[in-house]
């Protein structure tokens, strides 16, 4: 089976950089996810990462390490309003553009 | 901007009840899908379709179908709707190709309630 691990909860506080991380064990790999969830709406994409490395984004950057089958959103500059969930997903080869998601990291920022 | 449009954001039913979730995008993306979400299980989808008639199960299909019978419109049908699929659903779309950072849209998601 296919397993994406996130922390479930994560907190920090505003102005400051947190990294979220997940770890994922599947049977192909084609691309590496993340979503940000605010509280009753839809997830929205952020990132995207296929190849070794980091994307940056503004605030966000997300790294990958396929051979660790590792990744991490890093959020720096924090505001309030990342107070949110972050989804790690993975699309898997040959499945369409499927993707399976991780439960979610749900980032509290605090004053 | 792409944009998904579920047509119920709450709902409660009986359990028993045919219940209907419609889904629409209208950016003629090839692919919709329709997910679960559930707390400290995270989303998981339950089945999508990649053409007009045209459906595959996902990771947990027990106890729902779907129907596309047009391209941008994608229906998620509970035969006979019980407690334990109560729920957050979100539909989702997105172009063919699995290459690049083709992303999928989501929804704005619909509660239901099954009481």
């Amino acid at each position: 089976g296919q397993n994406i691990d996130q922390p479930t909860e994560m907190t920090a506080t505003e102005g400051a950089i947190v990294q979220i991380n997940c770890t994922y064990q599947t049977s192909g790999f084609n691309g590496l996810f993340w979503y940000q969830q605010h509280a009753g709406e839809a997830p929205t994409f952020l990132s995207y990462n296929v190849l070794d490395g980091l994307e940056e984004k503004g605030r966000f950057s997300s790294f990958l390490s396929r051979s660790k089958g590792y990744s991490y959103l890093l959020l720096k500059e924090l505001q309030m309003k990342d107070s949110a969930s972050y989804l790690c997903a993975v699309r898997l080869t040959g499945g369409g553009n499927k993707l399976t998601f991780g439960t979610g990291t749900q980032l509290k920022v605090e004053l | 901007d792409v944009k998904v449009t579920q047509s119920s954001r709450y709902l409660v039913k009986r359990t028993g009840e045919k219940v209907f979730l419609e889904c629409v995008q209208d950016m003629d993306h090839e692919n919709m899908f329709w997910y679960r979400q559930d707390p400290g299980l995270g989303l998981r989808l339950i089945y999508f379709s990649y053409d007009v008639k045209m459906k595959e199960k996902g990771d947990i299909p027990e106890g729902y179908s779907v129907s596309r019978e047009k391209k941008e419109r994608f229906s998620l049908i509970l035969e006979s709707a019980s407690t334990n699929q109560t729920s957050m659903y979100l539909c989702a779309s997105s172009t063919l190709g699995q290459g690049g950072g083709n992303t999928i849209y989501f929804g704005e998601g619909s509660w239901l309630t099954v009481v």
